[in-house]
């Protein structure tokens, strides 16, 4: 089974552009949720989706959004990047909250994302 | 608000010798405890532990959660280089399956060196 995909990889952008960043998960897989990570704050939560419906969203300004399709693909947008968005975006994902083993989540690569 | 500590932060062993690593929560609604292990790209699952007092074990690793006291070691014997990672703690809240997410810790750095 194909595990979770992100692209791109890796990403340089210059402050004030934006961002769009893209996670396929697991097939069969319904629950896709985004983290950040830096070396200072570790793994943040971002924002997690099920059904296309944002069921939580972690501490992140609204220059952080996000979306699922129907097809459980998720994107994540970042508008006005500022420096410290630099991080390595990681998109995970889960069966869903209804069935046994539903808590664990998968992680795809990440994009690692520059801003300068 | 959730709350995940790791200890060590850091931890620097010889192969073959045996560490603990452990992590401490305060969560609203504990569900499950999970540890990851990231080397240099995104972290690869471990254990996922719900239930207070029952080990599970995969080869060499293996991981207990106290419901009671708030806590779960992982415990790897017979370290070897590969198993230089961070590892990662995470744990997840929430009733009945809404509004799930994961607080994760800052991680155990360890070093396995020859």
């Amino acid at each position: 089974k194909a595990g979770v995909t992100q692209t791109p990889r890796y990403l340089i952008k210059t402050r004030g552009q934006q961002v769009t960043l893209s996670c396929s998960p697991i097939s069969g897989h319904r629950s896709v949720s985004w983290y950040q990570q830096t070396p200072g704050q570790g793994l943040q939560f971002l924002f997690e989706y099920f059904s296309e419906t944002q069921r939580n969203k972690g501490n992140f300004p609204g220059r952080f959004s996000g979306r699922q399709f129907s097809n459980s693909r998720s994107e994540m947008n970042v508008s006005t990047l500022e420096l410290g968005d630099s991080a390595l975006y990681l998109c995970a994902s889960s069966l869903g909250p209804t069935l046994a083993g539903a808590d664990t989540q998968y992680f795809g690569p990440g994009t690692r994302l520059t801003v300068l | 608000e959730d709350k995940v500590v790791q200890s060590p932060l850091s931890l620097v062993v010889h192969e073959g010798d045996t560490v603990t690593l452990n992590c401490s929560y305060e969560v609203t609604n504990f569900r499950s405890l999970l540890w990851y292990k990231q080397e240099k790209k995104a972290p690869t699952f471990l254990f996922m532990l719900t239930s207070s007092g029952i080990e599970k074990k995969s080869g060499r690793l293996s991981s207990i959660l106290d419901k009671k006291e708030l806590f779960s070691i992982l415990n790897i014997t017979a370290t070897q280089t590969g198993d230089s990672a961070v590892y990662l703690c995470a744990v997840g809240p929430g009733s009945g399956g809404s509004n799930y997410k994961l607080t994760f810790g800052k991680g155990t750095l360890l070093t396995v060196n020859p």
